[in-house]
């Protein structure tokens, strides 16, 4: 069965503090891994797709990264509106468009 | 008006209710997904549906009873809910269900009391 853990459950961060929030993954074949950002009260937002280990991308104080086991979110400089809950899922299987998320990671960031 | 909406937003309903979650999405996508949140737990997929056919139900109780007249449009009937039912209801829409992203809604936070 794909499972996918996301830890720490929650983080308290400084601003400016950098940290990285960790997703480890069971699937077979994997053929996506997807973080998103969710604000209290809110969907989903989407923020990074990843397919294969070695894989980074960035957008702003955000960069992903993905290995065979697992993916790290890693936030530099943290500022107090990167406050959310960050989620991991994802794909797997020959077909379908099924995700699996995990339980999320809630980022708490005071000034 | 872009992206996918909801509505209602909030809904409380008594368990002898019948009430409707309605999602629309406006970015030409021909898939779309239900989902539900409920409290420390991770999101559960509930139905899939792909050019308007569903494709995924998973293992969803009857009380819950999606329906799809058009790839833009998505509804969630629910009827003799239970309490335990109370969570937010999330809408998803992605291009296709070979592996594109899933842009999601801003819920319905649903009570059943």
């Amino acid at each position: 069965e794909d499972q996918v853990t996301q830890s720490p459950e929650a983080l308290r961060l400084q601003e400016g503090e950098s940290s990285s929030l960790n997703c480890s993954y069971t699937v077979s074949g994997l053929r996506g891994l997807f973080w998103y950002r969710q604000d209290p009260g809110k969907g989903p937002e989407f923020l990074f797709t990843l397919y294969s280990a070695g894989e980074e991308k960035e957008k702003e104080r955000l960069k992903a990264t993905l290995t065979k086991k697992e993916s790290f979110l890693h936030i530099t400089a943290p500022k107090p509106e990167d406050s959310a809950t960050y989620l991991c899922a994802v794909q797997a299987g020959e077909y379908g468009n099924k995700l699996v998320f995990g339980a999320g990671t809630i980022l708490r960031v005071k000034s | 008006e872009t992206g996918v909406t909801q509505t209602p937003r909030h809904l409380v309903m008594g368990m002898t209710n019948k009430k409707s979650l309605k999602c629309e999405q406006h970015l030409g996508h021909n898939a779309m997904y239900w989902y539900k949140q409920s409290a420390k737990k991770p999101l559960e997929l509930m139905f899939v549906y792909n050019f308007k056919e569903q494709t995924e139900n998973n293992s969803v109780p009857s009380r819950f009873s999606p329906e799809c007249p058009n790839s833009s449009h998505l509804f969630l009937h629910l009827h003799t809910l239970q309490p335990e039912d109370s969570a937010l209801y999330l809408c998803a829409s992605s291009r296709g269900t070979s592996g594109e992203t899933q842009y999601f809604g801003p819920g319905t936070r649903l009570l059943v009391l």
